[in-house]
């Protein structure tokens, strides 16, 4: 069974920019949850996604959005971007059996780096 | 919002030597998890607790589900030095935790030849 699967997996923009990040889950998982790690913050909840809608959301400025497809791929958009946005951001499937996503399977991540 | 507080923050230690970490909340948490996370790549998740003082094992890892539901322990036995890496505890709010999960600032484990 492929596990998560994230593209790009390294990226290098400028200020001001945009970017979009895209995540393939697990086959059969339901939902896709996006996070962001840096080395002082750790990881950090972006927002969560299930069939279609976003049902939980973290505490990052509108800049950062998502969205989900009808096949549970999810895309991560960053616009007018800023060096503090430089992370790594993950992506995680879940079979959400509950209201709450919990076991989390992690893709390897994107490196974004903002110069 | 929710801060788990994980200890220590590096570990030195031999190989073949045993390994704790543990992580501990201010509110009461109905799920933890422990991940582990290589360079270069995501937290691949190592045990999942639901049911206070739950004790469960993966291999030479045993991890416990803290009676008090305010926290959680890691042990190792034996490491070896693929252990090496960054281990992280994350845990669900009993309230449903609206921010996803909350995870500590990982405990980085450093074998010594």
């Amino acid at each position: 069974k492929a596990g998560v699967t994230q593209t790009p997996r390294y990226l290098i923009k400028t200020r001001g920019q945009q970017v979009t990040l895209s995540c393939s889950p697990i086959s059969g998982h339901r939902s896709v949850s996006w996070y962001q790690q840096t080395p002082g913050q750790g990881l950090q909840f972006l927002f969560e996604y299930f069939s279609e809608t976003q049902r939980n959301k973290g505490n990052f400025p509108g800049r950062f959005s998502g969205r989900q497809f009808s096949n549970s791929r999810s895309e991560m958009n960053v616009s007018t971007l800023e060096l503090g946005d430089s992370a790594l951001y993950l992506c995680a499937s879940s079979l959400a059996l509950s209201r709450y996503s919990e076991k989390l399977f992690f893709g390897s991540g994107t490196q974004l780096s903002v110069l | 919002g929710q801060q788990l507080n994980q200890s220590p923050q590096s570990m030195f230690i031999q190989e073949g030597e045993d390994v704790s970490m543990n992580c501990t909340s201010s509110s009461i948490f109905n799920t933890w998890l422990w991940y582990k996370q290589d360079p270069g790549e995501g937290p691949v998740l190592l045990i999942a607790l639901y049911k206070a003082g739950e004790l469960t094992s993966n291999g030479r890892l045993t991890a416990q589900f803290g009676i008090t539901r305010k926290d959680s322990f890691l042990n190792i036995s034996a490491s070896i030095p693929s252990d090496v890496g960054i281990y992280f505890c994350a845990g669900l709010e009993s309230g449903g935790g609206a921010d996803g999960l909350t995870f500590g600032k990982g405990t980085h484990l450093i074998i010594q030849p």
